[in-house]
């Protein structure tokens, strides 16, 4: 069965550190990837999204994404983190293949937290 | 770009009684709508499909009589939680498509469902 993991449940970073949120899953053909904020009692933001051609995939808020067929990962990385990145990171998956009708899988989630 | 409005942003109700979520594509045409369930501290579960006009399609372990769907036209869908109680107490989240790519997947801002 189709499946999305985020190993990590909670992270926590200093403000102005490098971070990187780790995604896998498991499709039988690579699949449509996705990242999506959510603060506190809100809806999901997109973050950026792979479809096919370039493997590093820019997006909004300064996070990058890099696909890697051999690992089946899709993780999302930040240079510098601020303060208000504090949120909820969501991957997901989607695959034209995956029987019956579409939709949108999401991992568990990753809580980030950021120390001043 | 693509905006979903989702009304109400939280409700509190009685035991027993029935609660209707909205879910509006405000600039484009939703062919496909999605419901989204999430729990505190846990990923986005998917509910049900539905698209204009037809039935919505039910994930395993959904109860359609409980949670009704209906997708009346190109940019409404609407949630209702019958007979509701406090284990329906969650996080409603609403997505909508316009066409069959993944690249339109947008979400509403959420509704917090609580079930006195």
């Amino acid at each position: 069965a189709q499946s999305v993991t985020q190993p990590d449940i909670h992270i926590t970073v200093s403000e102005g550190a490098s971070l990187e949120l780790r995604c896998n899953y498991s499709y039988g053909a690579t699949p449509y990837l996705f990242w999506y904020v959510q603060s506190p009692g809100q809806g999901l933001q997109l973050l950026l999204k792979y479809f096919s051609g370039d493997t590093l995939v820019q997006g909004i808020k300064g996070f990058e994404a890099e696909f890697k067929r051999s690992q089946s990962s899709f993780n999302l990385r930040k240079p510098s983190v601020h303060w208000s990145d504090a949120a909820e990171y969501f991957c997901a998956a989607y695959s034209q293949f995956s029987g019956g009708y579409n939709k949108l899988i999401f991992g568990a989630g990753t809580r980030l937290a950021v120390h001043p | 770009g693509a905006v979903v409005s989702q009304h109400p942003s939280w409700v509190i109700c009685k035991s027993g009684t029935s609660v209707k979520i909205e879910c509006r594509s405000l600039d484009f045409q939703a062919t496909t709508m999605f419901w989204y369930r999430q729990f505190p501290k846990q990923s986005l579960m998917l509910m049900a499909t539905s698209n204009e006009g037809s039935k919505a399609t039910y994930e395993q372990g959904v109860e359609k009589d409980k949670f009704l769907i209906n997708h009346a036209s190109l940019t409404l869908s609407t949630l209702t939680v019958t007979s509701a109680h406090p284990e329906d107490s969650s996080f409603y989240i609403c997505s909508a498509r316009g066409g069959d790519s993944p690249r339109g997947y947008t979400f509403g801002s959420g509704t917090r469902l609580t079930v006195v």
